[in-house]
């Protein structure tokens, strides 16, 4: 099955930074990954997807990349805020009808 | 749009008995619902997959006599968790899958459950 590994597992950073968090994944079938993000006690949020034939997104702060060679994959977020503080979650799928495969975690706090 | 929703938000029940969570989509058919469990500061584990009308399709390591999963319509899956017992607290979310969107999934805003 699909492992997925996500680093770090806390972040801090000083609000107007940027934030990468950078997961990897086992299966190289894998052709969709999306990026939650998870306020506590709240359900996750879709933030951005990136699909395994394009090797970068960008939506205004927020960009993902993708490296299917080395199986990799990093949210970028720039000129982080407070309210981006949130648990965010990497995820890996084979696509269409299947199922996700969560990683691990980062919790991300943006201090004013 | 694509909402879900999850019935009850928490609940605590005494060990041993059942008890049984819905998630429902309101403004969609959902071809397909997934449900997770989530331990405190912890990733969402897949439980197990369920498409409407039949039989539900469990991860390693997750016992289906245990969860009970019934996906009797396209807008409403229900997961029984049967004979609780105090591990089994946990917070468990569920997730829809539109059928026009089939690479996304809208999750739920989740059960708490507490066993005494």
């Amino acid at each position: 099955g699909e492992n997925v590994e996500q680093h770090p597992s806390t972040l801090s950073v000083q609000e107007g930074d940027s934030a990468v968090i950078k997961c990897t994944y086992s299966d190289s079938a894998s052709n969709y990954f999306p990026w939650y993000k998870q306020e506590l006690g709240k359900r996750p949020q879709l933030i951005i997807d990136i699909r395994s034939n394009v090797g970068e997104k960008k939506d205004q702060r927020i960009a993902v990349t993708l490296n299917k060679t080395a199986k990799h994959f990093s949210l970028h977020i720039t000129e982080t805020q407070p309210e981006d503080s949130a648990v965010y979650f990497c995820a890996a799928s084979k696509g269409t009808g299947n199922q996700f495969y969560f990683g691990t975690g980062t919790s991300l706090t943006v201090i004013p | 749009g694509a909402v879900v929703s999850q019935h009850p938000s928490r609940v605590i029940c005494k060990s041993g008995t059942s008890v049984k969570i819905e998630c429902r989509s309101l403004d969609f058919q959902a071809t397909t619902m997934f449900w997770y469990r989530q331990f405190p500061k912890q990733s969402l584990m897949l439980m197990a997959t369920s498409n409407e009308g039949s039989k539900a399709t469990y991860e390693q390591g997750v016992e289906k006599d245990k969860f009970l999963i019934n996906h009797a319509s396209l807008t409403l899956s229900t997961l029984t968790v049967t004979s609780a017992h105090p591990e089994d607290s946990s917070f468990y979310i569920c997730s829809a899958r539109r059928w026009d969107r089939v690479n996304e999934q809208f999750f739920g805003p989740g059960t708490r459950l507490t066993v005494l």
